[in-house]
């Protein structure tokens, strides 16, 4: 069954923690992104990478750090610097790196995570 | 980006056609017209996208207006799972690959 998977479903963070947010995927893309959504709101892009090895900034990235070590994985880490982590975090792929030609995304379920 | 415009809420009794709006009125030569949804605390889904001809798929229909300036999302047959935000966006090739995400339209199909 291909697609996108997030774990964990809801993550509670106490004040100064770092946690990391899992996005895998088995459909063989090669992009893929992180983006956060606050209530009512669209969404934001916080990392992205185009190539294993590889990732750039988005609009948000302060307080955020990823790695790409593997092309199926892409983990999100929600550093203590950022200071309002309260949102739902959507990991998304697609099939070719931007600027190239014209590829859709597709969207994991997404993690809502909980500062306590 | 070009900025994309949608009315906030819209009402569809189940079984009729639901006709999402939007205006894209900066929209580029280059640029292509995407869909997606989002059910309540659930990934946004995509359903169609399109550059200038008409498009469907087994979801929905995308119905570009020649000048490109504003396109409709149909929905032919709505069912109550069918209930989301819809948003529309608009992508320029050579872009981070980054979608751009407005308020949306919530679409409320009723029983």
């Amino acid at each position: 069954d291909g697609g996108i998977t997030q774990s964990p479903k809801y993550l509670f963070r106490k004040e100064g923690q770092n946690v990391t947010l899992s996005c895998e995927q088995n459909l063989n893309h090669d992009a893929m992104y992180w983006y956060r959504q606050d209530p009512g709101q669209g969404l934001r892009l916080i990392y992205y990478s185009q190539i294993v090895n590889d990732f750039q900034k988005g609009d948000i990235a302060e307080g955020y750090s990823v790695s790409r070590e593997k092309k199926e994985s892409f983990p999100l880490t929600v550093t203590s610097a950022q200071k309002n982590p309260t949102a739902f975090y959507l990991c998304a792929s697609s099939i070719y790196p931007s600027g190239r030609t014209q590829e859709t995304q597709y969207f994991g379920p997404g993690t809502r995570l909980l500062v306590l | 980006d070009a900025k994309t415009t949608q009315p906030p809420s819209m009402d569809c009794a189940e079984g009729r056609a639901a006709n999402l709006p939007c205006n894209h009125s900066t929209i580029s030569g280059n640029e292509y017209v995407y869909w997606y949804r989002q059910i309540h605390s659930q990934g946004p889904q995509y359903i169609i996208h399109g550059l200038k001809n008409n498009e469907t798929n087994e979801m929905a229909s995308l119905i570009i207006t020649e000048d490109r300036k504003s396109s409709t999302l149909i929905l032919p047959h709505a069912t109550l799972r069918d209930t989301a935000v819809y948003y529309c966006i608009v992508r320029v090739l050579g872009n981070t690959g980054k979608l751009i995400f407005g308020q949306g339209t919530t679409l409320q199909v009723k029983p």
